[in-house]
């Protein structure tokens, strides 16, 4: 079974622009969160969706940054216009949602990079 | 609110040298704790967890023990090996369901032979 995958793995772009990372949820989670890692500082959450809802979106730093999820399946994530301070690994993770806590699963992250 | 604090690293050591890396949280109520690790080019995985207290997490000779009464969650591992070089990450989650994880900023151990 495929896990979580995210594109790009590397996005290099100049302040001012847009970029949007895409997150593929492993098939049937209808948990999918999106988190940051800034340089150096603990990886923070940013929202939970679950399925095409948003359950949760208390991370999110500014109206700059807009996720979708639509149909509940993939997931993108865009910035616009990016700032340097946007820099940094953003994951996403997924999970089932019966039950108490499940095992949240993670992809390998896409690196941002704002010039 | 919700914080894990770990050791600071970059921590090296020798291959079969003892390893502990700190943790420690601050919660309301009664979190799970866990430790993910993320080595070189991939994601973040599940190395162990524990949900309640006196709970002792193990997983590939690593193992933590969920301390409330220091709200610790310290990782050892009596003999490292190369392979484990990775960056890990003490986390939890403030209650059961699904919440976000709270995450420490990370520790990166670099095992040499």
């Amino acid at each position: 079974e495929a896990g979580v995958t995210q594109f790009p793995s590397h996005s290099v772009i100049e302040k001012g622009q847009t970029v949007t990372l895409r997150c593929d949820p492993i098939s049937g989670h209808d948990n999918l969160y999106w988190y940051r890692r800034v340089m150096g500082k603990e990886i923070k959450f940013l929202l939970h969706f679950v399925k095409e809802s948003k359950q949760d979106e208390s991370g999110m730093p500014n109206n700059r940054f807009l996720a979708e999820r639509t149909g509940g399946t993939y997931s993108t994530l865009k910035v616009q216009p990016a700032e340097l301070e946007d820099s940094g690994v953003y994951f996403c993770a997924s999970s089932q949602r019966q039950g108490s806590y499940n095992e949240q699963f993670f992809g390998p992250g896409t690196r941002l990079t704002v010039l | 609110g919700n914080s894990v604090t770990q050791m600071e690293g970059p921590v090296t050591l020798s291959e079969e040298a003892f390893l502990t890396i700190n943790c420690t949280y601050t919660a309301t109520g009664y979190p799970s704790l866990f430790w993910y690790v993320q080595y070189p080019g991939e994601g973040l995985q599940l190395l162990l967890k524990a949900t309640k207290a006196d709970d002792k997490g193990s997983n590939k000779g690593f193992e933590a023990t969920y301390r409330k009464e220091t709200t610790s969650f310290h990782l050892e591992k009596g003999s490292v090996q190369v392979s484990d070089s990775a960056v890990y990450f003490c986390a939890l989650i403030r209650n059961s369901g699904n919440t976000p994880l709270v995450f420490g900023k990370g520790t990166r151990l670099s095992v040499i032979a």
